[in-house]
C-alpha cells in the first residue's frame, strides 16, 4: 500500500503528442503537488492543489494542465510535448497547506523523442 | 524570496568517515528547513526537518542537522558513513506561516567509498 503512487513509471513518446500522468495518495492529505526534476536533478514546483483548488501555478507553459477530480488524485496532462519536457515528474502530498512535510511519489520518467 | 544553496554538488567519503553536507538558506521570515534523500531511480524521502524549538534535529538512518540562525545554515551530518548512504541529498526551505511552496537546493550527490 504505497502512500503516493504515480502511473506510468516510464513514458516514452514523440514530440507533439499529448500525454497524461496520474497521481493518487492514500494518506488522507488535503494538499498535492507536481514537481519537475531536470537532467541536473534540480527540483522545481509546478503546481499545488488544496482540496481540489489550484493554489500554486509556477510560470508553467499552458500546455501543462493539472486536474484534481478529488483531493486524493492530481493528474497532469501535457499537450504538444516538446523535447524540453523530458524530465522526471514527481507528485507529492502534504497534510495541508501549513504542513511543511511533503511525501513524494516514485516519479514518472518522461522521454520525448 | 527564499533560496537554498548547497555547497558541493558532489561529496565523496570513505565508509566509516564523517558525512557533512552543507546547506545555507535565505529567508526573510523564520524558516522551516528540511533534508530529503533520493536513492537512484526513486522519489524523495524525508530525512529530518526543523520547524521550531530544539535546533539540533535528529532524523532517520543516523543523520542529524543543526539549525544555526546566525549562520543561516542547516548542515547535515552523520558520524559514520555506510555504503547504503550513497544517494542524492536535497536541502529545502519554506517560510513559517507563509507560502506553502518548498524551495529546494540543487542537491549534493554523496558517494561512499569502501
Amino acid at each position: 500500500d504505497t502512500a503516493v503512487s504515480q502511473t506510468p513509471k516510464y513514458l516514452v513518446t514523440q514530440m507533439g503528442n499529448d500525454k497524461s500522468i496520474k497521481c493518487e495518495q492514500n494518506l488522507g492529505h488535503d494538499t498535492m503537488y507536481w514537481y519537475k526534476q531536470d537532467s541536473k536533478k534540480f527540483l522545481k514546483i509546478m503546481f499545488s492543489y488544496n482540496n481540489k483548488e489550484l493554489i500554486i501555478n509556477e510560470t508553467v507553459p499552458n500546455r501543462f494542465s493539472p486536474k484534481s477530480p478529488d483531493k486524493a488524485h492530481l493528474n497532469l496532462h501535457i499537450n504538444s510535448l516538446e523535447l524540453g519536457d523530458s524530465a522526471v515528474y514527481f507528485c507529492a502530498s502534504s497534510q495541508d497547506l501549513r504542513s511543511g512535510t511533503q511525501y513524494f511519489g516514485p516519479g514518472t520518467r518522461l522521454l520525448v523523442l | 524570496a527564499q533560496s537554498v544553496t548547497q555547497l558541493g554538488s558532489h561529496v565523496s567519503v570513505s565508509e566509516g568517515a564523517l558525512v557533512l553536507l552543507r546547506c545555507n538558506y535565505s529567508s526573510s521570515v523564520p524558516p522551516y528547513l528540511f533534508w530529503y534523500v533520493q536513492y537512484p531511480n526513486q522519489g524523495l524521502q524525508l530525512l529530518l526537518k526543523y520547524t521550531t524549538g530544539a535546533t539540533l534535529v535528529k532524523g532517520i538512518n543516523g543523520f542529524e542537522a543543526e539549525f544555526k540562525k546566525s549562520e543561516t545554515s542547516f548542515h547535515l551530518t552523520k558520524p559514520s558513513a555506510h555504503m547504503s548512504d550513497a544517494a542524492e541529498y536535497f536541502c529545502a526551505v519554506r517560510s513559517q506561516g507563509g507560502s506553502e511552496k518548498l524551495v529546494f537546493g540543487k542537491g549534493t550527490k554523496l558517494t561512499v567509498n569502501p
